[in-house]
């Protein structure tokens, strides 16, 4: 089965400060997500990548940067988090269909 | 199933009926459509899916139908059991292709009850 470990999990942190959530496979899965997801609007991409140092943007990619430097782990960073940023986080990585997505658990971050 | 709003559709039906959760989408490009399922702390889990050129697919206990003509697709839960209370999301790929970059749909609340 794929898997997905993201964390951390839980985050609390204040404006300004930078949060870089990390999201680590355990198969060689090629393509890897990060979506937010937040009350009415659904889930949204924000950056995927589809091979190590191969990445691109997604609809909401404004205040994040991400990194694949091993296939297996990719991070999405925020330089200076404002509480806009404030969202459940899921990394996902993609399995055999052009739209079946294995999801992680999520990561909640909240910027006071 | 679009939400207004920060509130969800939600479906209400009782266990052992069956369930029809509608989405509109947006795109008359999207060749691929998906259903997620999404329990309460936990991330979608992927149900079923359907391309462009079908009109209907069957899974086990559940059926997705896509209308192309007016841009809709539902999403049939036979036999609905309380394990189905979910937030249930449709998803179009807009790029087709291998991608996988998806544009989900705001999710409806299913609930059963018993």
């Amino acid at each position: 089965d794929a898997g997905i470990t993201q964390s951390p999990r839980h985050k609390v942190t204040e404006t300004g400060t930078p949060v870089t959530l990390r999201c680590h496979q355990t198969e060689n899965h090629r393509y890897m997500y990060w979506y937010r997801q937040d009350p009415g609007h659904g889930l949204r991409l924000i950056h995927y990548s589809y091979g190590v140092k191969d990445t691109d943007k997604g609809e909401v990619s404004d205040g994040y940067s991400v990194s694949r430097s091993k296939t297996e782990d990719f991070l999405l960073t925020l330089e200076s988090a404002t509480s806009s940023q404030t969202s459940v986080y899921f990394c996902a990585i993609k399995l055999a269909g052009p739209g079946e997505l294995f999801f992680g658990e999520g990561s909640r971050l909240t910027v006071l | 199933g679009e939400s207004v709003g920060l509130h969800l559709p939600t479906l209400s039906v009782q266990e052992g009926d069956n369930s029809i959760i509608n989405c509109a989408y947006s795109n008359s490009a999207s060749d691929y459509f998906i259903w997620y399922k999404q329990e309460s702390g936990k991330g979608p889990q992927f149900i079923i899916d359907i391309r462009s050129n079908m009109d209907k697919r069957q899974g086990q206990r559940v059926t997705v139908l896509l209308n192309k003509t007016v841009k809709h697709l539902s999403l049939q839960i036979a036999a609905t059991q309380p394990g189905d209370s979910a937030v249930y999301f449709c998803a179009e790929n807009m790029h087709g292709g291998s991608q996988g970059n998806l544009i989900f749909g705001k999710g409806t609340k299913l609930s059963v009850k018993p």
